[in-house]
């Protein structure tokens, strides 16, 4: 069965600061990995997506993640955190684009003055 | 585009009581989920569809809950007799299986309390 880690429930950072949020998957085959924000009270918004190519991918509102099959993670990055990125993040694994999706238990990042 | 809406945004209701949430998908989408996500957890998948077809159903989904997309458009969760372990945020997604590379859009939720 197919599962996602997320090592860090609570993560600060400072404002101007870089940003690596941690991600572990389990999944048998080629795996489909998603990172979602979620602000409080929203439904979950895509930032990036890694099907296939090229393991440096690029997503929205500056952030990037790259896929590492041999440690089976997919961490999130960004290189200066802004105070509007405060928000959950959720780390997901499918077997397509259109799969159904498993969810880590998501990593709350407080951005701090 | 419109993106996935839900209706409500926000359900309280007593136990016992059953409620119903519509969801409406992107127009041209013909995949429909259901997850659910309780407090400090990520979403877990309930239900999907394939145009009007329920095609997979999680082991979460007790019978008090029932899903439906009568014409492959809009679905409904039905929750019977609902119970305070039931109070969660209720999120429907959409995609299409015509696009090789396509992700699953997220509706805003509809956060249940149950009294």
């Amino acid at each position: 069965a197919q599962s996602v880690t997320q090592p860090d429930i609570h993560i600060t950072v400072s404002e101007g600061a870089s940003l690596e949020l941690r991600c572990n998957y389990s999944y048998g085959a080629t795996p489909y990995l998603f990172w979602y924000v979620q602000s409080p009270g929203q439904g979950l918004q895509l930032l990036l997506k890694y099907f296939s190519g090229d393991t440096l991918v690029q997503g929205i509102k500056g952030f990037e993640a790259e896929f590492k099959r041999s440690q089976s993670s997919f961490n999130l990055r960004k290189p200066s955190v802004h105070w509007s990125d405060a928000a959950e993040y959720f780390c997901a694994v499918g077997n397509s684009g259109y799969s159904t999706l498993t969810f880590g238990k998501g990593t709350m990042l407080l951005v701090s003055p | 585009d419109t993106g996935v809406s839900q209706d409500p945004r926000h359900k309280i209701t007593k136990r016992g009581q059953n409620v119903t949430f519509r969801c409406d998908p992107i127009s041209e989408h013909n995949r429909l989920y259901w997850y659910r996500q309780t407090l400090g957890q990520g979403p877990e998948f309930l239900t999907y569809f394939q145009n009007e077809a329920q095609l997979e159903k999680s082991r979460l989904l007790s019978d008090r809950f029932s899903a439906e997309r009568p014409k492959g458009s809009f679905s409904t969760l039905e929750i019977q007799r609902t119970e305070q372990g039931d109070s969660a945020m209720y999120l429907c997604a959409s995609s299409s299986d015509s696009i090789s590379y396509n992700e699953q859009f997220f509706g805003p939720g509809t956060r249940l309390t149950v009294l």
